[in-house]
């Protein structure tokens, strides 16, 4: 059953601790991204990686960090650093970064709340 | 700057009606437009995607137009069904690739039967 695996679904932080979320896909996809979702906004991009052990800054990467060490995984860390974690998470791939006409395929999303 | 705005932000209809769901963007340079639907507390879901050179498009019920002229597209939803009750996002890319993507607010469809 192909597609994009995002865990937790629900993740609670104390302010202060980073935390990791989780993003898997087996599209074999090179292109995997993050975006956050907040209401009344639309989605923004947090960081995206064409390809393994390459990755770049989003529209609003200041105090998230991530790896891409092997092709279907691209975690994602929110550190203590981001001053308003609080939003829904999700990960989405396409087949490659460059061809515009490519869909994105989405994970479930994982929420995100820091108490 | 890059824009797309949707409207109406909200929308109720009866079970079996029509509906047509508007966006605008201001996003050049073009190449493409996609509709999604996001399930409440989901991720979006492809329903269409549509080149400059395409007028329309259609996945079962949902039929999507584009005026690459007038930059306006719409989503037209035919008998609509309890399920179709989600958040319906227009996005538009440049030329450039997947990480350009500009995301409308989307217009939150309820179905009510």
């Amino acid at each position: 059953d192909g597609g994009i695996t995002q865990s937790p679904k629900y993740l609670f932080r104390k302010e202060g601790q980073n935390v990791t979320l989780s993003c898997e896909q087996n599209l074999n996809h090179d292109a995997m991204y993050w975006y956050r979702q907040d209401p009344g906004q639309g989605l923004r991009l947090i960081y995206y990686s064409q390809i393994v052990n390459d990755f770049q800054k989003g529209d609003i990467a200041e105090g998230y960090s991530v790896s891409r060490e092997k092709k279907e995984s691209f975690p994602l860390t929110v550190t203590s650093a981001q001053k308003n974690p609080t939003a829904f998470y999700l990960c989405a791939s396409s087949i490659d970064l460059g061809r515009s006409t490519d869909t994105q395929y989405f994970g479930p999303g994982t929420r995100l709340t820091v108490l | 700057k890059n824009q797309v705005e949707q409207s109406p932000q909200s929308l109720i209809i009866l079970e079996g009606k029509n509906c047509t769901l508007q966006c605008n963007y201001t996003v050049s340079p073009f190449s493409n437009l996609r509709w999604y639907k996001q399930d409440t507390g989901r991720g979006p879901v492809s329903l269409t995607i549509m080149t400059f050179s395409e007028n329309t498009k259609s996945n079962g019920r949902y039929t999507a137009t584009l005026d690459a002229d007038t930059k306006q597209s719409s989503l037209h939803i035919t008998a609509s069904q309890l399920s179709d009750s989600a958040s319906y996002i227009c996005v538009v890319s440049p030329y450039f690739g997947n990480e350009k993507l500009t995301f409308g607010t989307g217009t939150r469809l309820t179905i009510i039967p």
